[in-house]
C-alpha cells in the first residue's frame, strides 16, 4: 500500500518560516506534490518535485529527499493568509490519481 | 479559460438512496479523479478515469462508480446511501499525460440523513 505522514498541526505567528515535514511509503515512485486548501475552498497545487532538491516559488518551496522518501514544504515571511491546511501527495502515475497524507493545518497568528 | 465545474455544490439524500454528481473538466483535460474528503480520513481517492477508461480505482466498495464521457465530462454514482458517505466530494482534472498539477473543483457536500 502507500502512506504519507505530515503532522496534524502547526501554528506559527507572521513573518515566521516554518516547515511541513512529509514521509511516504509507496509502492511505485513518480514524485511529491504539495497542495493547500483553505476552509471551505477547493485544494490548489503548490509544488512538484520529481528530482531530489530544492524547488523554489516565491515564498514557498518544497524539497525532496528520495532516498529518505521524505520532503519538505517550507513557507517564509508568514502571512494570515497562509492559514490553511496543507497536503503531501504521491501521484499514482501521469494523470490525476493521487495518494494524500492527512493533511497539517497551519494557523498563522499576529 | 474556466475552472472544473462540479454540479451540484450541495446536495441532501436520505439512506438507501442514490445520487450522481457531475464534473465539467478544464478544457482540453482528458484525466478526471473524485475524491472523498471527511474531517476523519482526508482526502481519499476514488477513481480516476483517461478518455473514457477507468485508469485506477481507489479503496471504496463497488456502491461508488463513475464514468467518463467523450467529451471528458465525468460523473459519478453513489448507490444505497449510508449515513457514512456524507462528505465532500471533489472531482479534479488535468491533461493525464504528466504528474505535475491537478486542477480542483469547489466540490459537492453531500449531507445523507
Amino acid at each position: 500500500g502507500q502512506s504519507l505522514e505530515q503532522p496534524s498541526e502547526v501554528t506559527a505567528v507572521e513573518g515566521a518560516i516554518v516547515q511541513i515535514n512529509c514521509t511516504y511509503q509507496t509502492s511505485g515512485f513518480y514524485g511529491l506534490s504539495w497542495y493547500q486548501q483553505h476552509d471551505g475552498g477547493a485544494p490548489t497545487f503548490l509544488s512538484y518535485n520529481a528530482l531530489d532538491g530544492l524547488e523554489e516559488t516565491g515564498r514557498f518551496s518544497s524539497f525532496l529527499s528520495r532516498s529518505d522518501s521524505y520532503g519538505y514544504l517550507l513557507l517564509q515571511e508568514l502571512q494570515m493568509k497562509d492559514s490553511a491546511s496543507y497536503f503531501c501527495a504521491v501521484p499514482g502515475g501521469a494523470g490525476t490519481a493521487l495518494i494524500f497524507g492527512k493533511g497539517t493545518t497551519l494557523s498563522v497568528s499576529s | 479559460k474556466a475552472g472544473v465545474t462540479q454540479t451540484p455544490r450541495y446536495l441532501i439524500k436520505t439512506r438507501g438512496q442514490q445520487v450522481t454528481l457531475s464534473c465539467s473538466p478544464i478544457s482540453g483535460h482528458r484525466s478526471v479523479s473524485w475524491y472523498q474528503q471527511t474531517p476523519g480520513q482526508g482526502l481519499q481517492f476514488l477513481f480516476e478515469y483517461f478518455s473514457e477508461t477507468q485508469r485506477n480505482k481507489g479503496n471504496f466498495p463497488g456502491r461508488f462508480s463513475g464514468r467518463q464521457f467523450s467529451n471528458s465530462r465525468s460523473e459519478m454514482n453513489v448507490s444505497t446511501l449510508e449515513l457514512g458517505d456524507s462528505a465532500l466530494y471533489l472531482c479534479a482534472s488535468g491533461t493525464g499525460t504528466e504528474n505535475t498539477e491537478a486542477f480542483f473543483g469547489q466540490g459537492t457536500r453531500l449531507t445523507v440523513v
